[in-house]
């Protein structure tokens, strides 16, 4: 069975520019995640969707990041314009039951790098 | 508040030797699950373990085990006779019973088997 995969792997942008990051979850996974790790730091949680519906946001950082998860399959994230301090490693998890028990699979993460 | 400590960012230890990761947690929640993921340097956090707060028993899956102690809030992982393949950054995390809540986590333990 594929686990959870993400796109792309790296990517640089400037400042004032946009980025999409793309993530699949497993297979028949319901939920889906968006966490972020800054260099160093922890990694912190951004939102969290129930099929297509939005459960949590409260870890979006501001209105520049917009993820969608159009038809409950994969998702998107999106920075526009891009910061600084968007820089870091985004990681993508889905779990299949909506219960805090349910362990959440991680894919690989995207890391950006806002120049 | 949540909150997720692993005090160790860094660890070095030899080839076979013994090691200990810790992990300290926060949380108002009498209900709550601990878990342990890696991070091999292909970037993917590799699930672990989970752990309810209900279970104390300590649990062992070949050369690791991990020793959860809730009168100190910990929740340790120890890899006996370690080996290179070992090395990657460790992360503990925690979970509360509000379904669908998100994972805390810690800094993450980057752990060094040297040969």
């Amino acid at each position: 069975e594929a686990g959870v995969t993400q796109f792309p792997s790296h990517s640089v942008i400037e400042k004032g520019q946009t980025v999409t990051l793309r993530c699949d979850p497993i297979s028949g996974h319901d939920n889906l995640y968006w966490y972020r790790r800054v260099m160093g730091k922890e990694i912190k949680f951004l939102l969290h969707f129930v099929k297509e519906s939005k459960q949590d946001e409260s870890g979006m950082p501001n209105n520049r990041f917009l993820a969608e998860r159009t038809g409950g399959t994969y998702s998107t994230l999106k920075v526009q314009p891009a910061e600084l301090e968007d820089s870091g490693v985004y990681f993508c998890a889905s779990s299949q039951f909506l219960v805090a028990m349910d362990t959440q699979y991680f894919g690989p993460g995207t890391r950006l790098t806002v120049l | 508040a949540q909150k997720v400590t692993q005090a160790q960012t860094e660890i070095s230890v030899v080839e076979k030797e013994d090691v200990t990761l810790d992990c300290v947690y926060e949380t108002r929640d009498t209900t709550y699950y601990l878990f342990w993921y890696k991070q091999p340097p292909s970037g993917e956090l590799v699930f672990l373990i989970r752990r309810n707060s209900f279970d104390e028993q300590n649990e062992i899956s070949g050369r690791y085990s991990w020793n959860f102690q809730k009168s100190t809030s910990s929740f340790n992982f120890t890899i006996t006779a370690s080996q290179v393949v070992d090395s990657a950054v460790y992360f503990c995390a925690l979970s509360e019973a509000v379904p669908g809540n998100q994972f805390y986590f810690g800094t993450g333990t980057s752990l060094t088997v040297i040969p």
